[in-house]
């Protein structure tokens, strides 16, 4: 069965340091992956995706994603991040005409 | 270019009504899904309408339906509402059959459902 673990709930960075927030999945075959950031009161919004080939991958505000098939992870990442990159991060797995999201890391920013 | 509306933005109901949530898809997009967001979870993929028919679907009882309409707005339907079915409520709208599967998902803000 497919499925998407965030292990981290909650993550505080400064500003300006650099991020990494942490997603594993479980399907069977090669999967198509997805990160989406929900700000506070807000819908979600795609950051970015994998299907295949490069596996690194980038997306939209700075923000990069590497697919490891021998560690089941697809982390997002960003080099310095913004205070207004405070929000919760969604990682999200599809396959068989199902989307399964992770249940999420909030990120808040350190002045 | 009109993005995904919802409504209502919130709304209360009692254990055992019933409720219907709409959903106006984005300019272009023939294809919405739906999604249930408890407090503090990700969302859960409840079901996917293309061009009026049910093309996919998770786990939740049948008490959860939908319609799709031709102008592709949609609506959920819950009935013999449960203190669970408390959450947020999203609508996703995209473009064609596979929308789904580019994960090129356009939502809206949702409508939060408090179930007393």
């Amino acid at each position: 069965a497919q499925s998407v673990t965030q292990p981290d709930i909650h993550i505080t960075v400064s500003e300006g340091a650099s991020l990494e927030l942490r997603c594993n999945y479980s399907y069977g075959a090669t999967p198509y992956l997805f990160w989406y950031v929900q700000s506070p009161g807000q819908g979600l919004q795609l950051l970015l995706k994998y299907f295949s080939g490069d596996t690194l991958v980038q997306g939209i505000k700075g923000f990069e994603a590497e697919f490891k098939r021998s560690q089941s992870s697809f982390n997002l990442r960003k080099p310095s991040v913004h205070w207004s990159d405070a929000a919760e991060y969604f990682c999200a797995v599809v396959g068989a005409s199902k989307i399964i999201f992770g249940s999420g890391t909030r990120l808040s920013i350190r002045p | 270019e009109t993005g995904v509306t919802q409504s209502p933005t919130h709304l209360i109901k009692t254990r055992g009504q019933q409720v219907t949530l709409r959903c106006s898809s984005q300019s272009g997009h023939n294809t919405v899904s739906w999604y249930q967001q408890a407090l503090g979870q990700g969302p859960q993929f409840i079901f996917q309408y293309y061009r009026e028919e049910e093309n996919g679907r998770g786990n939740f009882p049948p008490r959860f339906s939908g319609l799709q309409f031709p102008n592709y707005s949609s609506e959920l339907n819950v009935n013999a509402l449960e203190l669970d079915d408390s959450a947020l409520y999203l609508c996703a709208s995209s473009l064609g059959a596979g929308g789904l599967n580019t994960g090129e998902l356009f939502f809206g803000e949702g409508s939060r459902l408090t179930v007393l």
